[in-house]
């Protein structure tokens, strides 16, 4: 079992409506999350993290977290045609603090 | 703030040629982390520096090398490039182990 899953893409979305991206861990003692943004070519940056249980919103984007259930999701509102990207959820590990990336969401918002 | 730097932007080496990458870390963070990325191996973690000590390690031979500096910056070696090293060289740091990393624009190294 990977220690990160993300649900497979590519995911296409309509401009205006919302991109739902999902987000397993298999280390019930992790406590940081992240979601960095990669545009091709680039290097990722961080649009996210939280730490609690629950919803944090900046913007349009909502991440939720769920410990129980080992399940990290980003919802991005109101897509624009520059949220295309490719979508990396990064967990901290409880023991070594190293920070595990899951292989990334490809999603396209189109115009 | 600057952000995280890494020199040199982009690479074309041989086979059997080693590699030297250098990584400055965000001024006051202490932390600096290495990966590899490649489209079929995604986002692949090498190795964490703080404080000038190797903390973490990936599953990399021991090709792969690094370094960190009292100033924090941090430096890595590949011996013996192999084609299969051709990849996106990336470095990111924080604060320390727990904190956010941020990542710099990448070394792109092409084995030839």
């Amino acid at each position: 079992q990977k220690e990160v899953e993300q649900n497979s893409g590519p995911l296409s979305v309509p401009e205006g409506a919302i991109a739902s991206l999902n987000c397993t861990y298999s280390d019930r003692g992790s406590q940081s999350f992240f979601w960095y943004r990669q545009y091709s070519g680039k290097s990722p940056e961080l649009i996210m993290f939280i730490y609690s249980n629950g919803d944090k919103e900046d913007g349009r984007f909502t991440a939720q977290l769920n410990k129980a259930s080992q399940y990290v999701s980003l919802l991005i509102r109101d897509s624009q045609p520059s949220d295309s990207a490719t979508y990396l959820c990064a967990v901290k590990g409880s023991n070594d603090y190293k920070l595990s990336f899951g292989a990334g969401t490809t999603v396209t918002v189109r115009a | 703030k600057a952000g995280v730097t890494q020199t040199p932007r982009y690479l074309i080496k041989t086979r059997g040629q080693q590699v030297t990458l250098s990584c400055s870390p965000i001024s006051g963070h202490r932390s600096v982390s290495w990966y590899q990325q490649t489209p079929g191996q995604g986002l692949q973690f090498l190795f964490e520096y703080f404080s000038e000590t190797q903390r973490n390690k990936g599953n990399f031979p021991g090709r792969f090398s690094g370094r960190q500096f009292s100033n924090s910056r941090s430096e890595m070696n590949v011996s013996t490039l192999e084609l299969g090293d051709s990849a996106l060289y990336l470095c990111a740091s924080s604060l320390s182990q727990i904190d956010t990393q941020y990542f710099g624009p990448g070394t792109r190294l092409t084995v030839l």
